[in-house]
């Protein structure tokens, strides 16, 4: 069955850096477009950045470009995040999201999600 | 960008009611428009696509309609479980945008 299975999350100071992985098994990796998608706690669902099937191909939210950076590894079936310059409202639980289809924009799987902690 | 607004922001209703979810966007999204259900501590689950298309094993008590700037979620007749946060989301632009989001209460 599809799975995708985020890691990587834990506590940084502001001006830090993380880098989230995102597992994935039960599909095609390669053949899809992924995603990683935010919850700040207590609030709503955040669009973070997409990746395309080769990964040439980036889209970010304007609150992370330039300090947040998607890639893909199609050979090891996984998905990253690297963040930089993290920020206190950078806090949040970061889920991988798989797309519907090759690029769809919307997300059939998600995981189970890794908390981000930005603080001092 | 595209806006997403939701209304209501809370919505508290009982088992077996038919309940309407509204999401209107800032500008024409076509059907570009999925909804999705969340509960507490969960990640969100993929409910409609396309505005009104249901995804495969969920159940037919959830319908969408809309097209153009203005959607709507249904759920016929609610059940126990149905009880979660919905959240619309536009693909439309390649900067993808969500809802508020609902939450839906039992009343």
């Amino acid at each position: 069955q599809v799975q995708v299975v985020e890691s990587g999350g834990g506590g940084v100071q502001p001006g830090g850096s993380l880098r989230l992985s995102c597992a994935a098994s039960g599909f095609i990796f390669s053949s899809y477009a992924m995603h990683w998608v935010r919850q700040a706690p207590g609030k709503g669902l955040e669009w973070v950045a997409t990746i395309r099937i080769d990964g040439t191909n980036k889209y970010y939210a304007d609150f992370v470009k330039g300090r947040f950076t998607i890639s893909r590894d199609n050979s090891k079936n996984t998905l990253y995040l690297q963040m930089n310059s993290l920020r206190a409202e950078d806090t949040a639980v970061y889920y991988c999201a798989k797309d519907h289809n090759i690029w769809t924009n919307y997300f059939d799987y998600w995981g189970q999600g890794t908390l981000v902690t930005v603080s001092s | 960008d595209i806006q997403m607004t939701q209304s209501p922001s809370t919505l508290s209703a009982s088992v077996g009611d038919r309940v309407t979810i509204t999401c209107r966007a800032s500008q024409s999204i076509n059907n570009w428009l999925a909804w999705y259900q969340q509960k507490p501590g969960k990640a969100p689950k993929l409910l409609i696509h396309e505005a009104s298309s249901l995804k495969s094993g969920v159940p037919s008590r959830f319908s969408g309609s809309g097209s153009g700037s203005e959607f709507t979620l249904t759920i016929s007749s609610l059940q126990p479980d149905d009880f979660a946060t919905y959240y619309c989301q536009q693909y439309h632009s390649y900067s993808l945008s969500f809802g508020q989001g609902t939450k839906l209460e039992i009343k």
